[in-house]
Order: C-alpha cells, then sequence, then structure tokens
C-alpha cells in the first residue's frame, strides 16, 4: 500500500533559481495539504486541496510560491525565485475525509544556498 | 499562530520509564490527534479523539482530554528505543476546517 510520495528528497539550489517539489497523494484521498516545517517557526499549513481545488493558501508566504494540483495524484509546489529564507522540509500530506488523520510523506529537504 | 503547545519541550528517560507529553490549546475544537516523526521522516499519525471522549489507548499509547481545561496527554508506557522521536499534537477545530494546526512538538530521547 504506497504511501504519499514526495520528489526529489533533497534539493540544493542558488539563490533566484525556481524549484518544483512534486507530490503524489494516497489514492482515494480528496485531500491534499503542503507544509513547511522549520526550527523557528515548527510545522506551517501552506495551501490545501480538495477534490484538485484549492480551497485555503492563505498560509503561502508570498507570490513567490505557488501551487497546483492538475489531477487527483499529483501536485506541486513551486518558488521562483527562491530565497536562502525559503530553506525547510517540505511536507506534503493527505486525508480520505473532513477531520480525519493525515498521511504524511517524508519530504523534501530544501536548502538554498 | 500555534493552536497546540507542547511540553515539555524535550524530555529523556530510560527504556521502560514512562513518558508523558502535554499539549495545550486556545480555541473550541472537534478532536485533537497526536502524531510521531522520526528523525528524516514524515509525521506518522498516533491517535485521535474527539471533544467529547475523555481517554483513549491504543496499545501502549494513553491520551486522555480535558476540554474545560483545554489540555491534552500523551503517556507512553514502558518506552523503548524505538519510541525515540518528537511528538505533535495538532487540533481540528470546531466549524468544521479542514485544517489540522500543530504544536512544535515534544523530542523524546529514550535511552537503552
Amino acid at each position: 500500500d504506497a504511501g504519499v510520495i514526495q520528489s526529489p528528497r533533497h534539493e540544493v539550489t542558488e539563490m533566484g533559481q525556481e524549484v518544483t517539489l512534486r507530490c503524489k497523494p494516497i489514492s482515494g484521498h480528496d485531500y491534499l495539504f503542503w507544509y513547511r516545517q522549520t526550527m523557528m517557526r515548527g510545522l506551517e499549513l501552506l495551501i490545501y486541496f480538495n477534490n484538485n481545488v484549492p480551497i485555503d493558501d492563505s498560509g503561502m508566504p508570498e507570490d513567490r510560491f505557488s501551487a497546483k494540483m492538475p489531477n487527483a495524484s499529483f501536485s506541486t509546489l513551486k518558488i521562483q525565485p527562491s530565497e536562502p529564507r525559503d530553506s525547510a522540509v517540505y511536507f506534503c500530506a493527505s486525508s480520505s475525509l473532513l477531520g480525519q488523520p493525515q498521511h504524511f510523506g517524508d519530504g523534501t529537504r530544501l536548502s538554498i544556498l | 499562530s500555534q493552536q497546540g503547545e507542547e511540553d515539555p519541550q524535550a524530555l529523556s528517560i530510560q527504556e521502560g520509564e514512562n513518558a508523558t507529553m502535554n499539549c495545550s490549546y486556545k480555541t473550541s475544537i472537534n478532536n485533537l490527534q497526536w502524531y510521531r516523526q522520526n528523525s528524516g521522516r514524515g509525521l506518522v499519525h498516533l491517535i485521535l479523539i474527539r471533544s467529547n471522549e475523555r481517554e483513549k489507548h491504543s496499545g501502549r499509547l494513553r491520551v486522555t482530554l480535558d476540554t474545560s481545561k483545554k489540555s491534552s496527554s500523551l503517556l507512553i508506557t514502558a518506552s523503548r528505543a524505538a519510541d525515540t522521536a518528537s511528538y505533535f499534537c495538532a487540533t481540528g477545530m470546531r466549524g468544521g476546517s479542514e485544517k489540522l494546526v500543530f504544536g512544535k512538538g515534544t523530542k523524546l530521547t529514550v535511552n537503552p
């Protein structure tokens, strides 16, 4: 039973470059969440989708961040242009129903130099 | 801003001892969930307790919820070295929001 799959696991890039993070949720899950985890701020919700539609993007820090979900099995989080303060671990999670437990991927560790 | 706040921030115990972690929150909730995160991995759901429940068990885990005090506790009995991880509480807020709000976690170290 495949869990949430994220790629890449690690990304190191220079400031100003475009970064694309990818996520494949668990099949049949209608909700997809993107989180960012840092030591200073903990785990922050960036955006979530329901049935591929963005519902709440109030956590997206700036216009440099964008997320899409073109179909039920794929989502991307894009940062353009990237900055050193974007360095963090980015998690994708999915769930089947309102308020139900979320299943997390193993994250993408992003370092912006 | 964080809804749940875990206490303590870090806890170190010996194998076989019990570990208790606490979570406090601010607003009315539908449910409260506990998650575990091993180093370099994603969060794993442990247990969910609804606002009308007071206690719940799952194996060596025991969760209590006191809505009057807006607090919850997670007890791990007979701890093992493999329980070493960070533990987070997450609150699902009343009003139907699908969002969970996570605390900053308790880092538990179980020494063999």
